[in-house]
């Protein structure tokens, strides 16, 4: 079965700063969705950015990018500039490419604060 | 334009009651999702449904929960006679297409208490 961990429950930067947070995940598959999401407080959950495992290129958004390292199974997300919308839950989410299994598996999440 | 709603946005419901959850996904997205939030976790899959077909059902984690899409929009999510463990944030999402890495638009969420 496969699995996402985020090893950082919480994480706190000043606005402006550049911040990273990690994400491991374990599986057997060779090909496979990789995605951010963001969950602001009292919000809706949004998509941040994705990355697809055949893709070697990291993936970029703006001020946010990925550090995908297929082989170590790591898929950390890079903030740059940082600013105070910024603050929310992250979370980690990994989907395997096959024929039947639509099923999206979530890490529980890092929560970040931007400080002015 | 107009996000994926649903409602209702609060329930509390006695344990051994029925509920029902109701999802309105974007106009013409072909992919739904449920999910359930426990406080302070990330989200975990329920089902999955490709218009009106339910594709995926394997995180349903009983026969209490239902779920239906009859007419390939909106879709309720049932549970039957609740449990307390039942009680966590219900998330709805929907996609334009089908398939998998396909960003996936969340509703707010209905927060169900069961008593």
């Amino acid at each position: 079965a496969q699995t996402v961990t985020q090893s950082q429950p919480e994480m706190s930067v000043q606005e402006a700063e550049t911040v990273t947070l990690s994400c491991t995940y374990d599986t057997s598959e060779n090909n496979y969705y990789l995605f951010w999401y963001k969950q602001p407080p009292s919000r809706q959950m949004i998509l941040v950015i994705r990355q697809e495992a055949y893709k070697q290129q990291n993936a970029t958004e703006n001020r946010f990018s990925v550090n995908f390292q297929k082989a170590a199974k790591s898929f950390s997300l890079k903030i740059s500039d940082s600013q105070l919308g910024d603050t929310a839950m992250y979370f980690c989410a990994f989907m395997k490419n096959s024929d039947s299994n639509y099923q999206l598996i979530w890490g529980a999440g890092t929560k970040l604060i931007i400080k002015p | 334009g107009a996000g994926v709603s649903q409602s209702p946005r609060y329930k509390v419901a006695k344990r051994g009651q029925d509920v029902a959850l109701r999802c309105d996904p974007i106009s013409g997205h072909v992919s739904l999702f449920w999910y359930q939030q426990a406080l302070g976790q990330g989200p975990e899959f329920l089902t999955y449904f490709q218009n009106e077909a339910q594709l995926d059902k394997s995180g349903l984690p009983s026969d209490r929960f239902f779920a239906e899409r009859p007419e390939g929009s909106v879709s309720t999510l049932k549970i039957q006679r609740t449990q307390q463990e039942d009680s966590a944030v219900y998330l709805c999402a929907s996609s334009l297409v089908s398939g998998r890495g396909y960003e996936q638009y969340f509703g707010p969420g209905t927060r169900l208490t069961v008593t």
